[in-house]
């Protein structure tokens, strides 16, 4: 079945370095999301990224899906404390048979004042 | 923040119990899911409602049960659970057809298994 792989499943940063997360599916995605979960919270969408090579920005997040659509990154820019979480990535299977909303594990973001 | 609510928040149940969980949304959309987050697991989904037709089973045990009596809400009845049944469960929703577009989580109920 599809698998989506996100590493490193944990990175700590002082407080204004940068900080990227990479999301690998073993299949091409019709669509990437990518989902923020505070300590203790739940998780809540950030962005949706569709077409090939597509780059969003949001502030100091970028995200970027791959040429092939089975890579994903997000880069934080200048981190804060206030990002401090754990960001997943989502991926939509595209072939028949696997319409199914596959997630990671998670980047878990520690950030160092 | 969130139009998706859950209940309880906490629940804490012997392996004899039966239990259910709550999940209404506030927000008109048409597909709604459980999830089960586990720690060091990635979101795992369990079920899938699209027009209140399951339509994702995704090799749940049976001692889980979904109920789906409207768009608005969601239910996860609980029986006959074992420890590792232990996690934080998740609802969400999303406007159109399961999987097109974004997911709107649910604050989740922490679920302990005695």
């Amino acid at each position: 079945g599809q698998q989506v792989m996100q590493i490193p499943q944990y990175q700590h940063v002082q407080e204004g370095e940068d900080f990227t997360t990479y999301c690998n599916s073993s299949t091409t995605l019709s669509n990437i999301q990518w989902y923020k979960q505070r300590p203790g919270g739940h998780p809540v969408f950030l962005i949706q990224l569709v077409k090939s090579g597509e780059v969003k920005k949001q502030k100091r997040l970028t995200f970027q899906f791959g040429e092939t659509k089975k890579n994903s990154s997000l880069h934080v820019t200048a981190t804060q404390t206030t990002d401090v979480g754990t960001y997943f990535c989502a991926g939509l299977g595209s072939g028949a048979g696997s319409y199914q909303l596959t997630f990671g594990k998670g980047t878990k973001l520690s950030v160092i004042p | 923040e969130t139009g998706v609510t859950q209940t309880p928040r906490h629940l804490v149940m012997g392996m004899t119990n039966k239990k259910s969980l709550k999940c209404e949304q506030h927000l008109g959309h048409n597909a709604m899911y459980w999830y089960k987050q586990s720690a060091k697991k990635p979101l795992e989904l369990m079920f899938v409602y699209s027009l209140e037709e399951r339509v994702e089973n995704n090799s749940v045990p049976s001692r889980f049960s979904p109920e789906c009596p409207n768009s608005s809400h969601l239910f996860l009845h609980l029986h006959t659970l074992q420890p590792e049944d232990s996690a934080l469960y998740l609802c969400a929703s999303s406007q159109q057809r399961a999987y097109t577009d974004t997911q709107y989580f649910g604050p989740g109920t922490r679920l302990t298994v005695l």
